[in-house]
């Protein structure tokens, strides 16, 4: 079956460090992934999308990378801020029309 | 920026009752649109698919006769919890993709939080 797996542990990191997010799929052939940010109780917000033929996708201080060899995902924020505390979500897609499935999410919290 | 917006933010019912929750894409017309369940410190859990003028495909488990979903128009979509119980308490949030754009990004609604007496 398929699945998803981000760091369950949370990540906790000194402001101004890179956080570095981690997201593993089985099963999947992704056409691309997405990352999404949450902050308590609110809906997901969009934040990069990146495509399998994409090694790394820029945005801002947010860098993705993707490795279809791997199966895996890296998320980073450089120049972390403690604005950037919130649940990170990870969604490989096969592309279509097809449902949209997230990881577990990983909780990062920045300290000042 | 397109925007979902999800009505109640809350709600507290009893248990037995009925619950409908709204979704609209208020700038953008939205063929699917996604509900998805929250429970504390835990991922969203894709509960069905709502599909504009056809019947929702609901994920394995989810009793489709306990959450309705109905998608009349473009921009609306709604998902009532009939004879809710105090295990369905949860957090309900609502997603839509723009059927115009590159439909590739979702859009979720701000989350309702049900509590059931």
């Amino acid at each position: 079956s398929q699945k998803i797996e981000q760091n369950s542990e949370a990540l906790n990191i000194q402001e101004g460090k890179t956080a570095t997010l981690t997201c593993n799929y089985t099963n999947y052939s992704p056409a691309y992934l997405q990352w999404y940010r949450q902050d308590p109780g609110r809906g997901p917000v969009f934040l990069l999308l990146i495509r399998e033929n994409e090694k790394e996708k820029r945005k801002e201080r947010l860098k993705v990378t993707f490795d279809t060899t791997l199966k895996q995902s890296l998320f980073h924020i450089t120049a972390s801020q403690p604005a950037d505390s919130a649940t990170y979500l990870c969604a490989p897609h096969s592309g279509g029309y097809q449902k949209v499935t997230f990881g577990t999410g990983t909780k990062l919290q920045v300290i000042p | 920026g397109a925007v979902v917006s999800q009505h109640p933010s809350w709600v507290i019912c009893k248990s037995g009752t009925s619950v409908k929750i709204e979704c609209r894409s208020l700038d953008f017309q939205a063929t699917t649109m996604f509900w998805y369940r929250q429970f504390p410190k835990q991922s969203l859990m894709l509960m069905a698919t709502s599909n504009e003028g056809s019947k929702a495909t609901y994920e394995q488990g989810v009793e489709k006769d306990k959450f309705l979903i109905n998608h009349a128009s473009l921009t609306l979509s709604t998902l009532t919890v009939t004879s809710a119980h105090p295990e369905d308490s949860s957090f309900y949030i609502c997603s839509a993709r723009d059927s115009g754009g590159m439909n590739e990004k979702l859009f979720f609604g701000s989350g309702t939080q049900l509590s059931v007496l």
